[in-house]
């Protein structure tokens, strides 16, 4: 059985650093890209960016770039999404999601999805 | 950036058909897949490849793909099926998911 399972619930400060945390079971995680998606209180789901564990190949949305670092560990199966300076803006449940295949491609979607980690930062 | 547009909101009553949209550029050339997302519950894929069913979801989901708009339907709408709903495509590097429906069973 396929299973992602993140870090648990996180309480910081503006300016303060982070990283959670994607630990994945039940299959080759070195051959299938995860994805980190935001989601922020009230809001929709938000595409930030993918790692491929296997070469630690990393695509970033636009408007994540340079905020935040994505990154994956493929001998502990664990993939990871940081900060190096929190916003109070960043406060939000963050998901991982695993790829359908190993491919970047218009036929792939999310089947498995992590539990999801809540960031609250204040300001 | 390629966008997805949905309506904020749907209503239904319970055994009729929900229709729920989801619109972008040229998006009839590309797969819609559909999320469903219940309050503090992580997503669930419902529809992948515009009409396709993963294990375990029910018939009475169903979608289509076609011009600039993606459609996910649900049949004979049930309680349960009160939800978020998010389409997602991918564009060039990117996937994208679409703005989300709130689906009310009335």
């Amino acid at each position: 059985e396929v299973q992602l399972v993140q870090s648990g619930a996180e309480v910081k400060k503006s300016g303060e650093s982070l990283k959670i945390s994607c630990e994945g079971s039940g299959y080759s995680f070195a051959t299938y890209w995860i994805a980190w998606v935001r989601q922020m209180p009230g809001r929709g789901l938000e595409w930030m960016g993918i790692v491929y564990p296997g070469d630690s190949h990393t695509i970033y949305r636009p408007s994540f770039q340079g905020h935040v670092t994505i990154s994956a560990d493929k001998s502990i199966s664990t993939a990871y999404l940081q900060w190096g300076t929190l916003k109070a803006s960043d406060t939000a449940m963050y998901y991982c999601a695993r790829l359908s295949s190993g491919s970047l491609a218009d036929t792939e979607y999310f089947l498995h999805w992590g539990q999801g980690t809540l960031v609250t930062v204040s300001s | 950036s390629y966008e997805l547009t949905q309506p904020p909101s749907v209503s239904v009553s319970p055994g009729q058909t929900a229709s729920i949209t989801c619109s972008g550029d040229k998006l009839g050339d590309k797969y819609a897949s559909w999320y469903q997302q219940k309050p503090g519950r992580s997503p669930v894929l419902v529809i992948y490849q515009d009409t396709k069913r993963p294990s375990g979801i029910p018939e009475r989901f169903s979608g289509s793909n076609s011009g600039n708009t993606a459609t996910l339907t649900i049949s004979g709408t049930q309680a349960m099926d009160e939800a978020d709903y998010y389409c997602q495509a991918w564009d060039r590097t990117y996937y994208v998911f679409g703005t989300g429906t709130q689906v009310t069973v009335l």
